[in-house]
């Protein structure tokens, strides 16, 4: 076990609904960064937060926003929900930002979109 | 083209085997770079990151090679626990983290 919990682990949501789903780090590590990861895919880059601030963001629309909290733990919320947007959702926390730093992966939120 | 490339196999090899998998990755400003291993329907866990010099860990190496923009991941004395996906990762950290995950390689050992 990492550590790194997620929450819900499964959703159902219809198109055009919002979603927020949560994240709470391994303790002691201030970054945290979504994946998206669709059926037999790698998990592709959403965004990254370190010390509450957006640090990088990947090729995802607006409609994909998050929140980092003072303790670290995140939110990424999605508006408007499309059927493309039916994923495992990742989080993965790391010590810090930067170079070389492993990530620890939550089992995910599986988010399905009718 | 994809910024990382993976081969997506599956590679069905037989326990005892040595299997290679290489990751090409496409901008030359990365600076890390890493080798995750994930099981059916389970979160990427990490396998090894992968250094200038290469680096062993046990049954695992790993090789970067800059100048042809490739990492690879080679497993010697395969076990049947080694049946999983090996994603290569590459991080474009400059001013902000980007981080690639290659689509992944499956890997099956057969008895």
């Amino acid at each position: 076990e990492t550590g790194v919990t997620q929450s819900p682990t499964h959703l159902i949501k219809t198109r055009g609904q919002q979603v927020t789903l949560r994240c709470s780090s391994q303790s002691g590590h201030n970054t945290v960064s979504w994946y998206q990861q669709a059926l037999g895919q790698g998990p592709q880059f959403i965004f990254q937060y370190y010390r509450e601030e957006e640090n990088g963001r990947g090729n995802f629309p607006p409609r994909f926003s998050g929140l980092q909290f003072p303790n670290y733990s995140s939110e990424l919320n999605v508006n408007a929900l499309e059927l493309d947007d039916s994923a495992l959702y990742l989080c993965a926390s790391s010590l810090a930002s930067g170079m070389g730093n492993e990530q620890f992966f939550g089992p995910g939120t599986r988010l399905t979109v009718l | 083209r994809k910024e990382v490339e993976q081969d997506p196999g599956p590679f069905n090899v037989p326990e005892g085997a040595t299997v290679a998998f290489n990751c090409t990755y496409s901008n030359s400003a990365s600076q890390s770079f890493f080798w995750y291993r994930q099981d059916c329907r389970k979160e990427p866990k990490l396998l090894m990151s992968v250094y200038s010099s290469g680096n062993e860990d046990g049954r695992f190496t790993a090789q970067l090679n800059r100048a042809s923009q490739y990492i690879s991941l080679l497993i010697r004395d395969s076990k049947l626990s080694d049946s999983a996906t090996y994603l290569c990762v590459v991080d474009s950290y400059s001013s902000a983290s980007k981080i690639i995950f290659g689509s992944g390689t499956r890997l099956s050992i057969r008895p």
